[in-house]
């Protein structure tokens, strides 16, 4: 059972357009991260969220993070080519040095 | 920009070879972790080390050994590893045993393939 679950799995869109991945689970969690990850490489920290409802933007990259603290969304507006890689969305619970990770979604921005 | 190095970056063994993974972290961070990227599987958290003490050990199967001999070091000896355990392994550090918030700092992983 994946405890966090995102999708859509697989997203190819052309340069320019507008996407929405999400993350959703049942448990409750202190935080959640984004991560972006490249061909050959680590996970990147795009950003935390916190407080449930709390919205945080990064260039044209917006965080939401659930009122319930269970679920999250980014929303990416104009993507553009260097937006193309493995987005991972993790959470860390209540008393825990834990990330539970998402299985990811998977970008592709066509030129 | 990362703070954490890993070697090597590609291996490949046989299921009889002895190899190590080694991770170094520039970020004065007290806590380091193992994870596997396994294809169509989310990241698998495998040991937890802080203060350099092993506080997780996730079910990992006894072939995968961590050692972890200062606060800046992690490796991973690998021994009669089987074709499943091909994946990438990434290594991370963090400035504390979790709470809300911490940030994870991961290397670029070692690709590993066992034949």
């Amino acid at each position: 059972t994946q405890l966090l679950e995102q999708s859509p799995q697989f997203l190819s869109i052309q340069e320019g357009e507008n996407l929405t991945v999400y993350c959703n689970s049942s448990s409750v969690f202190s935080s959640l991260q984004w991560y972006r990850q490249e061909p050959g490489e680590g996970p990147v920290l795009l950003v935390t969220v916190v407080t449930g409802g709390e919205v945080k933007k990064l260039k044209r990259l917006t965080f939401q993070f659930g009122d319930a603290r269970k679920d999250s969304s980014l929303h990416i507006t104009a993507a553009q080519t260097g937006d193309t890689g493995l987005y991972l969305c993790a959470g860390m619970m209540d008393s825990s040095y834990k990330l539970i990770f998402g299985s990811g979604t998977r970008l592709l921005v066509r030129p | 920009e990362t703070g954490v190095t890993q070697t090597p970056r590609h291996l490949v063994m046989g299921m009889t070879n002895k190899k190590s993974l080694k991770c170094e972290q520039h970020l004065g961070h007290n806590a380091m972790y193992w994870y596997k990227q396994s294809a169509k599987k989310p990241l698998e958290l495998m040991f937890v080390y802080s203060l350099e003490e092993r506080v997780e050990n996730n079910s990992v199967p006894s072939r995968f050994s961590p050692e972890c001999p200062n606060s800046s070091h992690l490796f991973l000896h690998l021994h009669t590893l089987q074709p499943e355990d091909s994946a990438l392994y990434l290594c991370a550090s963090s400035h504390a045993r979790g709470g809300a918030g911490e940030t994870q700092y991961f290397g670029p992983g070692t690709r590993l393939l066992v034949l």
